[in-house]
Parts: C-alpha cells; structure tokens; sequence
C-alpha cells in the first residue's frame, strides 16, 4: 500500500537548468507536505515544506508546488548546481497525528 | 542534521547477538521516531515514541525489535538475536510536537550483521 509515490528513481540535469522532482500521494487527508535531501551515509535533511492552504512556497532555489486536486507535490531547483546531487524524498502528513510517510526517493545528479 | 545524535555511526554484529542503537534527540523535542533504510530502498517508519510512552510500534517486527525513550537519557532501539536481514541503516528523527513540524534527523547508524 504506497501512499506515496516518486515514481522517478533517477533525474539527471545539467547544471544551471531547472531540476524537477514529482511526488505523488493518494490520501486527501494529508495537509502538510516536506521535501528532504540526502547525502550518502549521511540523514535527511529538511529543505521545504508546504501546508494544504497553499499552493506554492519558496526558498532561495527551491520551490514546492502543490496540487491538491491532482494529489501531486513537485519540488523545483532552479538553478541546479552539482551540490545538489543526492537523493531527494518527499513526506507527507495530517496535522495532529504523527505518521509521516516517506516516498521512495529520486536520485537527481548535476552535471557539470 | 546538527542536533540530532546518534551512535555509534556503524555497528558491526554477528548473527544471534544484541545491537543498541542510541538517539539523543535535538533540544526541547520530545517527540521521537525511528525509520530503518534498507539498501536502494526508501525510508520506513518503526516507532514513535514520546518520553516514557511508546505511542505506535506498527513498523517493527514483533519479534526481536523494542524501543524506549526513558525520562532521561537518549532513546534506545535494540535489536535481539541479529539476523543479516537487519543489516541497514537506523534512523531517528526528533521533532517538538506533531502540528506541522518537520522531522529532523540524525545521521544513522549502520547496521552490519556478519
């Protein structure tokens, strides 16, 4: 039962174009909705996150999109820059529980 | 990741022994979890835990697998009778309550049974 899907396992990008990785969940309970990074044998670390109210938010490189009539997430890197190769998860939540479900991942690689 | 402190970084156990893996979540968060990664897999939820209460054990084999989170000291995730198939890595992830707060994680430990 997945309730969340990256159904990219792999995204390569040149550098200085635009990186996007999808997300794709199935549950319209979820509200809050985050995007983490990680490096090898190294956690995850948070980038981004996006409650159900919005639309869209943005820090620096990175934008969140959501689409909460398509039950789908996107994070997009702009511009993308060989630092930001690693493997991306999204999660997804209902405010007031405590389940945070993780996609499987997207390995994105920059190349310089 | 700073905050969030796991040990020991990597394990190194033959089969039938015990691993402990520990996790001193960041300052003031009292709310705990425990996500094992398996080779080219994603993340999956074990446990969560608040102090002295473990709230949802559904990720966790019942057999073999136990966590704590005492009143002080770091929470604890110990595995009995190792089998290779618990080779992977062990993550825990602190956050301050469950309303819209990112889960904040430590850098693993790495389980290697023998």
């Amino acid at each position: 039962d997945q309730q969340v899907k990256q159904n990219s396992p792999s995204l390569s990008v040149q550098e200085g174009r635009i990186s996007i990785l999808n997300c794709d969940y199935t549950n319209s309970m979820f509200d809050y909705f985050l995007w983490y990074k990680k490096y090898p044998a190294e956690g995850p670390t948070f980038l981004i996150s996006i409650s159900s109210i919005k639309d869209k938010n943005e820090d620096g490189r990175f934008t969140v999109f959501l689409n909460k009539s398509a039950k789908h997430l996107s994070l997009h890197i702009v511009p993308s820059q060989p630092g930001d190769s690693a493997v991306y998860f999204c999660a997804v939540t209902t405010s007031g529980t405590y389940k945070y479900i993780f996609g499987t991942g997207t390995r994105l690689k920059v190349l310089a | 990741n700073a905050g969030v402190m796991q040990n020991p970084r990597h394990l190194v156990r033959r089969r039938g022994q015990e691993a402990r893996l520990r996790c001193s979540p960041m300052k003031g968060h009292s709310h705990v979890y425990w996500y094992r990664q398996l080779p080219e897999e994603g993340l999956k939820f074990m446990v969560y835990l608040q102090k002295e209460n473990i709230i949802d054990e559904s990720g966790m084999p019942k057999e073999r697998f136990s966590a704590e989170f005492p009143k002080e000291g770091p929470s604890i995730l110990r595995i009995q009778q190792v089998v290779r198939g618990d080779s992977a890595a062990y993550f825990c992830a602190s956050t301050l309550d469950n309303r819209r707060s990112p889960l904040h994680f430590g850098n693993g430990t790495r389980l290697t049974v023998t």
